[in-house]
């Protein structure tokens, strides 16, 4: 069946600093491809829409230059949190389409 | 926007019992999804829908697409202590880049 693997599974990292998120299609490509983010006890958040070789789709009111994403081949899509600050401490969620939705097992960042 | 709104909200239950859960929409949706979500995990896609009045079953799992295309239920028949979980509803609106919406979330607890 369809895997994405999601890359790290956790990080910590100090506020100001910058965090990159991967998420890989491993037996498929995925023209498309999903970043979410997951509040404690909360459901999924769509940020954006990440196609390849184009520029990703946010949704409102997610910034566009804090949360960078890049789609550069089909099978990798990458979420750049840059300058983070404590409040963007949360779980963050790819997913890629292909046969269906396929999630990514997710990515817990803390900012401290 | 779309708002998927879920419900119950939570439930404990116990082992051997049927679980009903549904999930309604303020607009119309051409695709439901089921996912189930572990802690600290990503959504595993349980049931797809794709048409109104579609009935599918997986293992003991059991969802209905509402006529309407505003609602969807989720049926689990003789739960396990292994159900325990968030379950949620996700929906795709014609038209709409392929984005999935979630729901809530109904988080179910089995007694064993």
């Amino acid at each position: 069946g369809a895997v994405v693997s999601q890359h790290p599974s956790r990080v910590i990292c100090k506020s100001g600093t910058s965090v990159k998120i991967e998420c890989r299609s491993l037996d498929f490509q995925a023209t498309t491809m999903f970043w979410y983010r997951q509040f404690p006890k909360q459901s999924l958040m769509l940020m954006a829409t990440s196609n390849e070789g184009s520029k990703a789709t946010y949704e409102q009111g997610v910034e566009k230059d804090k949360f960078l994403i890049n789609h550069a081949s089909l099978t990798l899509s990458t979420l750049t949190v840059t300058s983070a600050h404590p409040e963007d401490s949360s779980f963050y969620i790819c997913s890629a389409l292909g046969y269906g939705y396929t999630f990514g097992s997710g990515t817990r960042l803390t900012v401290v | 926007g779309q708002q998927l709104n879920q419900s119950p909200q939570s439930m404990f239950i116990q082992e051997g019992e049927d679980v009903s859960m549904n999930c309604t929409s303020s607009s119309i949706f051409n695709t439901w999804l089921w996912y189930k979500q572990d802690p600290g995990e990503g959504p595993v896609l349980l049931i797809a829908l794709y048409k109104a009045g579609e009935l599918t079953s997986n293992g003991r799992l059991t969802a209905q697409f509402g006529t309407t295309r505003k609602d969807s239920f989720l049926n689990i028949s003789a739960s396990i202590p292994s159900d325990v979980g968030i379950y949620f509803c996700a929906g795709q609106v014609p038209g709409g880049y392929q984005k999935v919406t979630f729901g809530t979330g109904t988080k179910l607890q089995v007694i064993p």
